[in-house]
């Protein structure tokens, strides 16, 4: 089915390890965001890419690595982990200036 | 940065309509103004967006004012399942500053 798959749901880890955060859409949309949502906070913006191989920073990108080798793909990089990064992450991804569409979001717990 | 100020929380009665309002006093020209809105466990869900003329889709309606410092959601019946969070943000083409708020949370009255 089209639409956006964001894995894996839920994550549990400790301090100092990787985790990677699967972000997947079927749309070709050129544009993809990553963000965080804190309890009790609105989204704030991670990362985003405009298109293949052109990744940028939003508003929170310390501890975070992105890479967009295929449009479909925007895979999400905590290179080591801190409790401060505990938060549900959500993908989206646009077309041009037409609304986003959002994952289903990644319960990500740091131990 | 482009900002909304939205009420934290607002409460209505089943099938009752709904005006969730949002400010916006330093957009630009070139802003859109977009709402989704968020139910528990989901990710955001688009709503609605316009740039200056009133928009109404199968799902609510958008009144813009004149010189569209505000905005006003309109849901026409409230339903159960339209208990969620409301964002209503600005989107330019400046994709870094689009900025979410915390949203209007939204309880339903049966």
């Amino acid at each position: 089915d089209a639409g956006i798959t964001q894995s894996p749901r839920y994550k549990i880890t400790e301090t100092g390890r990787q985790v990677t955060l699967m972000c997947h859409q079927t749309w070709s949309h050129s544009y993809m965001f990553w963000y965080r949502q804190d309890l009790g906070h609105g989204l704030r913006l991670i990362y985003y890419s405009a298109a293949a191989d052109i990744t940028d920073k939003g508003e929170v990108p310390d501890g975070y690595v992105v890479s967009r080798s295929k449009t479909e793909n925007f895979p999400l990089t905590l290179e080591s982990a801190t409790r401060s990064q505990t938060s549900v992450y959500f993908c989206a991804s646009r077309t041009g200036v037409q609304p986003q569409h959002f994952g289903d979001g990644t319960r990500l717990s740091i131990l | 940065d482009a900002k909304t100020t939205q009420p934290n929380s607002m409460e209505s009665n089943e099938e009752e309509p709904v005006h969730l309002p949002c400010n916006h006093s330093t957009i630009s020209g070139t802003d859109y103004i977009h709402w989704y809105r968020q139910l528990p466990s989901q990710g955001p869900e688009y709503v609605i967006h316009g740039l200056t003329s009133n928009v109404n889709n199968r799902m609510a309606s958008l009144a813009i004012a004149e010189d569209r410092k505000s905005s006003t959601l309109i849901l026409h019946r409230a339903t159960l399942r339209d208990a969620a969070v409301y964002y209503c943000i600005l989107d330019g083409t400046s994709y870094d500053k689009v900025i979410f708020g915390p949203g209007t949370s939204l309880s339903v009255i049966p």
